[in-house]
């Protein structure tokens, strides 16, 4: 079981909006960035967001990231059959002083 | 860009130890924290470690007492062994690219580019 709790599916239709939430403690999400990463099945993940909501450059802008005390949430608008996939936050324990990821949400884009 | 290149056998023996080298390119090795990440079957995904261009690790606690990193510089390679696997190690291990920078002196970690993925079986 995973300190990072994510749902473990969400889905939506084409063009719609879907937000995925990552909760965390005070030691790990209340105190560090957050990073997202997308996992297409049978291929590596991806860093889609670091520093809670910047995007590297090659990722669209239909992909956002915020983050409000102990939790934080992907945003993806004008979903794409593309975006089905498995998503994954991840952050820095400050106590455990290693690396944490959540559970992991498959997304369906119907 | 980056690009790691993940390399080791697929199977290992139970009791014995796993040896996974990730050759890294186009950049300098002495950038970042050289980061190993596993994926269990099906389950999600596990910070094992990293190594910097100095030797400097830190190592996941669950793991601590069998893990090991090595960087070897002049070859642009970093390298994992974990000793005493059995069938619960049984995982994709991805190389991939730690990143450290600061934010009014808070300090943000995240990871990418990742390796390809080396599918490692613990299996007699």
């Amino acid at each position: 079981q995973s300190v990072l709790t994510q749902p473990p599916s969400v889905s939506a239709a084409p063009g719609q909006t879907v937000t995925i939430s990552c909760s965390g403690g005070s030691s790990n999400i209340g105190s560090n960035f957050v990073s997202w990463y997308q996992q297409i099945p049978g291929t590596a993940p991806k860093l889609l967001i670091h520093d809670n909501n910047k995007r590297p450059s090659g990722i669209p802008d239909r992909f956002s990231g915020s983050k409000s005390g102990t939790s934080a949430t992907l945003a993806i608008t004008g979903l794409q059959t593309a975006d089905d996939a498995d998503y994954y936050c991840g952050t820095w324990d400050t106590t455990l002083n290693i690396g944490l990821f959540g559970g992991g949400t498959k997304l369906t884009v119907l | 860009q980056i690009q790691l290149q993940g390399s080791g056998p697929g199977l290992v023996k139970p009791s014995e130890t796993l040896s996974l080298t990730c050759s890294v390119s186009n950049t300098s090795i002495t950038s970042y924290y050289w980061t190993w990440i596993r994926q269990s079957p099906g389950k999600g995904l596990e910070w094992i470690g990293y190594i910097y261009h100095n030797g400097n690790t830190n190592y996941n606690p669950s793991l601590k007492s069998r893990v090991s990193m090595s960087v070897d510089t002049s070859r642009s390679q970093f390298s994992l062994r974990l000793t005493s696997v059995s069938a619960a190690d049984t995982a994709i291990y991805f190389c991939v690219t730690g990143k450290l920078r600061y934010f009014d002196s808070l300090p943000s970690r995240y990871f990418g580019p990742w390796g390809q993925g080396i599918r490692v079986t613990v299996s007699s």
